[in-house]
């Protein structure tokens, strides 16, 4: 079945660095979606990326999908205490066979802030 | 909007009890999915609906599992019965238009916990 691994499972920051998280799909996807969940909540989406190569920004974060739509990044720039939780990438990919989308969900990078 | 509502919030039970999770999508959205999130395996998609027909359950664990969407605006995961190990967070999200390829909201969750 699909893969998608993402890396690395835990992160540590001091308020200010930089944060990236990375997603690695085993088959090519047709999209990704970024959701960001807050610790205690629930998933809640960011971004979906469509086009071989994408770039997209929000604020301080900035998505990309990569050129042979297996992997995408997740890069936030002066980390704050608010960027804290858990960060998933989840692929879509189309089921020929039964003519639906799947969607799998990365298992996440766990984001600390350290003020 | 509400948003995705779920019940119970928070489920205690002892082993072997049934256990009913019960899902009200976003008005509109004509998509289900209902996830399991623990931290040895991330967040599963266990079953997801298209206008209230299951379209694939190739996630639900086993038998004990079961779910069912009676009409567009409720849907029940049922576990008959309970173990320890079916202890999670469970998630229910609801998509407009082409489902997994479309932005999920999620619920807040049911944390169950069997004793």
């Amino acid at each position: 079945g699909q893969q998608v691994m993402q890396i690395p499972q835990y992160q540590h920051v001091q308020e200010g660095e930089d944060f990236t998280t990375y997603c690695n799909s085993s088959t090519t996807l047709s999209n990704i979606q970024w959701y960001k969940q807050r610790p205690g909540g629930h998933p809640v989406f960011l971004i979906q990326l469509v086009k071989s190569g994408e770039v997209k920004k929000q604020k301080r974060l900035t998505f990309q999908f990569g050129e042979a739509k297996k992997n995408s990044s997740l890069h936030i720039t002066a980390t704050q205490t608010t960027d804290v939780g858990t960060y998933f990438c989840a692929g879509v990919r189309k089921d020929s066979g039964a003519g639906s989308y799947q969607l799998t969900f990365g298992k996440g990078t766990k984001l600390s802030v350290i003020p | 909007d509400a948003g995705v509502i779920q019940s119970p919030r928070h489920e205690v039970t002892e082993m072997g009890q049934e256990v009913t999770l019960r899902c009200k999508p976003i008005s509109g959205h004509d998509y289900l999915f209902w996830y399991r999130q623990t931290m040895m395996r991330g967040l599963e998609l266990l079953i997801y609906f298209n206008n209230n027909v299951p379209i694939d359950d190739s996630g639900m664990p086993e038998d004990r599992f079961s779910a069912k969407m009676p009409n567009a605006s409720f849907s029940t995961l049922k576990i008959q019965p309970s173990e320890p190990r079916d202890s999670a967070v469970y998630f229910c999200a609801s998509s407009a238009g082409r489902g997994a390829q479309e932005t999920q909201y999620f619920g807040p969750g049911t944390r169950l916990l069997v004793l």
